[in-house]
Formats: C-alpha cells, structure tokens, sequence
C-alpha cells in the first residue's frame, strides 16, 4: 500500500466549477506539500503545511492532522488550472519527501 | 531573481554509457534535492544535499550518486545507464534553515528538469 493515497486519479469540469482533490497518508508526518506540474513537467510549489488551512487566490489546502488527510480546492476553475496535481509528505525523522501519484485535472471551457 | 536551472534539457544516451547533471539553485539557497519522475514509478526523492554534504538518500542502487559544491550547485551522475533510467530528472532548491540539527520543512522551488533518454 502507498504512503500516499490521491483521489480521484482523472478528474474533468467545466470551466467555473468548484474542484477538490483528496490526499490520504498513513504514516506521522512533518509537514505536507501540493505542488503542480503543467504539460511539459515544469513543477511548482503551491502550499506546503502541516496545520489548518492556507489559501492564495482561488487556491485552498486544508489539512487534517488527527485523520491523516488534506484536500485542494480550486474555486471558480479556468482552463489555466489544468495540470496534474500532486500531494507530497515529509515524514517525520526522515524529511525526504514521499509522493503521491497525482490527480489529472481537465477543465472544459 | 533567477529561478533554478538545470543542464541539460534533454538529454540521448545509451546503455552502459554514464551521465552528468547540473543544477543550480536559486541565489542563497543552501539545499538542493533531486527527483527521478517516470510513468511508471511516478515522483521518487533521489538525495538531498546541504553544505555539500549528503543529508538523506532515497532507495536507488549505488550507480545513482551527486555532490554539491561550496557555491551550491549540484550535480548528480548515473553510471553504467539502463534503459529504466530513461527519466524526466528534476532538482529543487531551498533555503535550508535549520532548528539546531534538524531541517525545517520548506518550500522547495523546482527547476525545469533534465528529460533522459537511455537507448
């Protein structure tokens, strides 16, 4: 069983809609990254927390220590949004990171 | 100022032959990390090194190996390629502040990647 667990794998929209991704861990961890990675593999790094919730423009990561989950949301969705992303954990003891497989995003304008 | 970078793009070998990659991170950053992604096995931590030192190593065999110079740029060499080596490899770099001997968990900025073909 993977460290790291996202649902759904392939998730399609159209334009404006209101989108969630899941991140499921198993073990403690430090820390937990989303990153995103456009056609072509370039990667970037959208929230990195290990409580609570953060939010930057219609981007939202909330994370649940005691359930071992953390959810992005992208609010009002754009065809710009899509990518496929990823959720990373830094395990406790051990900072390298572990990843998960990643959720394809489509959205239709 | 200047995001990571990598050298090369892209990159054609073939078996048995050895490969060099370059990364430089970003202007004070103290921390680089290098990633193998590929279809099949997806994003998987390669090694990470601080102050030219190699502070964690990833499961890969002992062909996979890097440094990091005393200006922070690293490189990463893999030996004897095979044809599963074909990957896209990407570095990231942070700051690399630390709590007495433990890291703090930071944002990592990624570089364009290298993409390697082994033949």
């Amino acid at each position: 069983k993977n460290e790291v667990e996202q649902s759904p794998q392939n998730l399609t929209a159209q334009e404006g809609e209101f989108i969630t991704i899941n991140c499921s861990y198993s073990v403690g961890i430090s820390a937990l990254h989303w990153l995103q990675q456009h056609p072509g593999g370039g990667i970037v790094s959208l929230f990195m927390l290990s409580s609570g919730k953060k939010k930057h423009g219609r981007l939202i990561a909330t994370i649940n220590i005691q359930e071992k989950h953390s959810s992005l949301h992208i609010t009002a969705s754009h065809p710009r949004d899509s990518a496929v992303y990823i959720c990373a954990v830094a395990l406790f003891g051990n900072e390298k990171l572990t990843f998960g497989t990643g959720t394809r995003l489509t959205i239709i304008p | 100022k200047a995001g990571v970078t990598q050298t090369p793009r892209y990159l054609i070998k073939t078996r048995g032959q050895q490969v060099t990659l370059s990364c430089s991170p970003i202007s004070g950053h103290r921390s680089v990390s290098w990633y193998q992604q590929t279809p099949g096995q997806g994003l998987q931590f390669l090694f990470e090194y601080f102050s030219e030192t190699q502070r964690n190593k990833g499961n890969f065999p002992g062909r996979f190996s890097g440094r990091q110079f005393s200006n922070s740029r690293s490189e990463m060499n893999v030996s004897t390629l095979e044809l599963g080596d074909s990957a896209l490899y990407l570095c990231a770099s942070s700051l690399g502040r630390l709590a007495g001997a433990r890291r703090y968990q930071e944002t990592q900025y990624f570089g364009p990647g290298t993409r390697l073909l082994v033949l």
